[in-house]
């Protein structure tokens, strides 16, 4: 069964619209990531959670906006996309939020905005 | 600010042949973490082995054995027996120990074997 649910697969969004991402991790974890994964730019992070709080928000841009109903639940709204939006976007989640503690990933939304 | 550069593009290696590749970081910390990922062609990100800064021993794990060198701040990554299915596109991350932060991540190397 996979660990790291990520719904939908695939997402296809015009510009100016809002879209959810959901994840949803099975592995017990405390700490919930999401990361976004665009052509010819390295894997980037966007947010860090542990036990449901925000402990580190790295995005500039104030149209996402990560939710935590459940601990092990870490969706990701985005507002008023943009044609630049379109990318992969990872969950990924820790047993804890230690430097040391290795990150496993979901398998991933693409988004694509028209 | 953290930086992780990995220079090569692309390896092409024989089956059950050693393919290394490389990567340099940059860190102001005195303590730090770094993780090597495999993602495959499914796009499946996949956490492969892992170095402790303050360790001088090079972590291994099954065929996934790591070059660290630290004054050199560079962390190789050595898949030893390679098979046909290790080919993906490799990535070297780093992470301070400042609890809040992610993973920076390298651009990657595309690794691929051929029988």
């Amino acid at each position: 069964d996979p660990k790291i649910i990520q719904k939908p697969k695939y997402l296809v969004a015009v510009t100016g619209s809002e879209k959810i991402l959901i994840c949803e991790q099975y592995l017990g974890h405390n700490a919930m990531y999401w990361y976004r994964q665009s052509a010819k730019k390295p894997l980037e992070f966007m947010f860090s959670y542990s036990y449901q709080k925000l402990m580190d928000n790295q995005t500039a841009s104030s149209r996402f906006q990560p939710q935590s109903s459940k601990k092990n639940h870490l969706d990701l709204q985005i507002t008023a996309l943009k044609p630049d939006d379109s990318a992969t976007y990872f969950c990924a989640s820790s047993q804890d939020m230690g430097g040391r503690d290795e990150q496993y990933f979901g398998p991933g939304t693409r988004l694509t905005v028209l | 600010a953290q930086k992780v550069t990995q220079t090569q593009t692309s390896i092409s290696v024989m089956e059950k042949t050693t393919v290394t590749m490389d990567c340099v970081y940059e860190t102001q910390d005195s303590s730090y973490f770094l993780f090597w990922y495999k993602q495959t062609a499914s796009g499946e990100i996949v956490f492969l082995i892992r170095q402790d800064s303050y360790k001088k021993e090079n972590a291994t794990v099954g065929h996934y054995s790591l070059n660290f060198q630290k004054p050199k701040s560079s962390i190789g990554l050595i898949i030893t027996a390679t098979q046909i299915e290790d080919s993906a596109v490799y990535f070297c991350a780093m992470r301070e120990n400042n609890y809040a932060q992610g993973l920076t991540f390298g651009l990657g190397t595309r690794v691929s074997v051929f029988p």
